[in-house]
């Protein structure tokens, strides 16, 4: 069936790191990729999307490429703040079929000043 | 303001005994979901509602779980008999569109059986 596998952590990493969160997937289809976030307190939001291969989906410094060759959605950032910690979420949707989310576990990750 | 309000955050119950977790979403979403996450593990799909009615269930959502939205703004999610692997983050979701994949989540509801 379809499935996503993430980096699993929990990761600390300091102030203005490189960041790199890997996923994988399996699906039968043609998935949208996301990558959700959870702050503390918090519920889980969208941080950004891509709908079809070699799309590049960014927002706040973030970035994931659609690899269908490596069925992989890694999430980036060059240089993390304290407020990026919380926990990171990848996912797949299967377009034209059903409306669920397909997760990963999550990572947290904790970014120290 | 969120856009999807959950209560209560934390449940405590004993095994056997009926659970309800509601979920109040701001009015212009159309499509409500119910996800779980037991400890250590990943988000699972529950069930999907639209326009009153399911639209689509995994197989965790057996006749143990119900939704409904009566009133238009509470959706609410039913465990009517609890057990001890009921015990898990229940996270209600709305979404404008449908298949988009784009869902607006609360913060989670935490329910633990005893």
């Amino acid at each position: 069936g379809d499935s996503v596998t993430q980096m699993e952590g929990p990761v600390t990493l300091s102030e203005e790191a490189f960041l790199t969160i890997n996923c994988t997937y399996t699906a039968t289809g043609y998935p949208s990729l996301f990558w959700y976030v959870q702050y503390p307190g918090e519920g889980l939001q969208l941080l950004l999307k891509a709908t079809k291969a070699d799309d590049k989906g960014s927002n706040k410094g973030f970035e994931a490429t659609y690899r269908k060759e490596t069925t992989s959605f890694h999430l980036e950032k060059g240089s993390v703040q304290v407020s990026d910690s919380a926990v990171y979420f990848c996912a797949l949707n299967l377009q034209g079929g059903s409306e669920k989310l397909v997760f990963g576990k999550g990572m947290k990750l904790t970014v120290n000043p | 303001e969120p856009e999807v309000t959950q209560t209560p955050s934390h449940q405590v119950t004993q095994m056997g005994q009926e659970v309800i977790l509601r979920c109040v979403p701001i009015s212009n979403h159309l499509y409500f979901y119910w996800y779980r996450q037991i400890l250590g593990q990943k988000v699972e799909f529950l069930v999907s509602f639209y326009n009153n009615e399911i639209s689509e269930k995994s197989e965790i959502f057996d006749d143990q779980f119900s939704v409904e939205r009566p009133d238009g703004s509470n959706f609410t999610l039913k465990i009517r008999s609890t057990k001890l692997e009921d015990s898990a983050m229940y996270f209600c979701a709305a979404s404008s569109g449908q298949h988009t994949g784009e869902l607006f989540f609360g913060e989670g509801s935490r329910l633990t059986v005893l």
